[in-house]
């Protein structure tokens, strides 16, 4: 079936720092990708996406790239704010037969500090 | 303002106590979700609806009933809740299963089972 695998954390950054955060899938087809952003508190939030292969999204000065090849899409952001600290999730849709869902990887907690 | 709303936002319950969380979106969406979110375990998802009187299972539907009498409501029932159903509950909806991506997610609704 469909898996998302992101990197674990906790990953804690200084402001202004270079993030990135991994992620890679597996999935039969041609599934879309999706980063979601999780603020303390609040439900999930689409940050960006990409449906299909070399699609770059980006969104708030964060970009991954749909790498097909390596089944990858790896969330990065070159400066990083105190604002940025979340949970971000990555995730995949494919639709077909009868089974129509987001699947998500577990999340990695981003903590920025001043 | 478009919105997913749940009700209640917390909650204590006692083992087999039947409990309902309702959920209700003001975006005349067509698909709607619902979410267990576990430390270490990311989302998953419970059940789904793709329309009124359309309901499927998702990954971890057992112990969880839903119903979509309504296009804007799609409730969670736990008949006999146990301790195993403690976690952060989240209900989102989108447009139609072709916009399953841009999910808006409702602020969840923690519940804990003694």
């Amino acid at each position: 079936g469909n898996s998302v695998t992101q990197m674990e954390g906790p990953v804690t950054l200084s402001e202004e720092a270079f993030l990135t955060i991994n992620c890679t899938y597996t999935a039969t087809g041609y599934p879309s990708l999706f980063w979601y952003v999780q603020y303390p508190g609040e439900g999930l939030q689409l940050l960006l996406k990409a449906t299909k292969a070399d699609d770059k999204g980006s969104n708030k000065g964060f970009e991954a790239t749909y790498r097909k090849e390596t089944t990858s899409f790896h969330l990065e952001k070159g400066s990083v704010q105190v604002s940025d600290s979340a949970v971000y999730f990555c995730a995949l849709s494919h639709s077909g037969g009868s089974n129509y869902k987001l699947t998500f990887g577990k999340g990695t907690l981003l903590t920025v500090n001043p | 303002e478009a919105q997913v709303t749940q009700n209640p936002r917390y909650l204590i319950t006692v083992t087999g106590k039947k409990l309902t969380v309702t959920c209700s979106q003001n975006m005349n969406h067509e698909y709607m979700s619902w979410y267990r979110q576990d430390p270490g375990l990311g989302l998953r998802q419970i059940y789904y609806s793709m329309n009124v009187e359309v309901t499927d299972k998702g990954d971890v539907p057992e112990g969880y009933k839903v119903s979509r009498k309504e296009k804007r409501n799609f409730p969670l029932i736990l008949e006999s809740p146990s301790p195993n159903q403690t976690s952060l509950y989240f209900c989102a909806s989108s447009l139609s299963v072709g916009k399953l991506y841009e999910q808006y997610f409702g602020p969840g609704t923690r519940l804990t089972v003694t």
